[in-house]
């Protein structure tokens, strides 16, 4: 079956500019989860949806980030007056238990 | 108390060789314990993971060991090939926080050939 697709799959910006990234999980899973990894880094937790409770935005770095996630499906990572700090490889997960997580390719996010 | 420590940073080994990556933690309520697989330019993948109550697991070439009372878990290859080069990052779920997975900071592993 299908598994989590991501895209863009690369973006590139100026500072200063906002940024939206799509994440559509595998069908059915209830969980959603957004991650930030920078070169040769490890995962960095941003964001947390589970089903309709609340999310988990103990992560996110600073107030330019956001994230939504609709219908209990596609979720977008927004970043507002983008940074050079805030260029990484944003990955996305989905998980229909709390156990494993399936991870998309990744948004390579530049910003110039 | 959150984290996962991981250790080495990066490890190269002859191909047949067997490479060892660990992990510590500290915060007992740490309840499953999951290895995962990253190549360049990919997410990572679920390789094989592991509960307290067992003290090692296998699948295929992959061995988890789990000490308890160390609060340590490894991951070991056997006979390993050029194509397990990869980024190999340890976590833990954290039954306390939403089931949260922390993270180990990943391994870069080359098996050369």
């Amino acid at each position: 079956g299908a598994g989590v697709s991501q895209s863009p799959s690369n973006k590139v910006t100026e500072k200063g500019k906002d940024v939206e990234l799509r994440c559509d999980p595998i069908s059915g899973h209830t969980a959603l989860y957004w991650y930030r990894q920078s070169l040769g880094q490890g995962l960095e937790f941003l964001i947390y949806f589970q089903g309709n409770s609340a999310p988990d935005k103990s992560g996110l770095p600073s107030d330019r980030f956001s994230a939504e996630r609709t219908g209990g499906s596609v979720s977008t990572l927004t970043i507002q007056r983008t940074q050079q700090e805030d260029s990484a490889v944003y990955l996305c997960a989905s998980s229909p238990t709390f156990y494993e997580q399936y991870f998309g390719p990744g948004t390579r996010l530049t910003v110039t | 108390q959150q984290q996962v420590k991981q250790s080495p940073q990066s490890l190269i080994v002859q191909k047949g060789g067997i490479p060892i990556i660990n992990c510590a933690y500290e915060n007992t309520a740490f309840d499953y314990f999951p290895w995962y697989q990253q190549f360049p330019g990919k997410g990572p993948a679920l390789l094989i993971a592991i509960r307290p109550d067992v003290s090692e697991k296998k699948e295929g070439r992959f061995t988890i060991s789990f000490n308890k009372s160390a609060k340590q878990f490894s991951l070991h290859i056997m006979d390993s090939q050029p194509g397990d080069s990869a980024t190999y990052f340890c976590a833990a779920r954290f039954r306390d926080s939403n089931y949260q997975l922390i993270w180990g900071a990943g391994t870069k592993l080359i098996i050369k050939p």
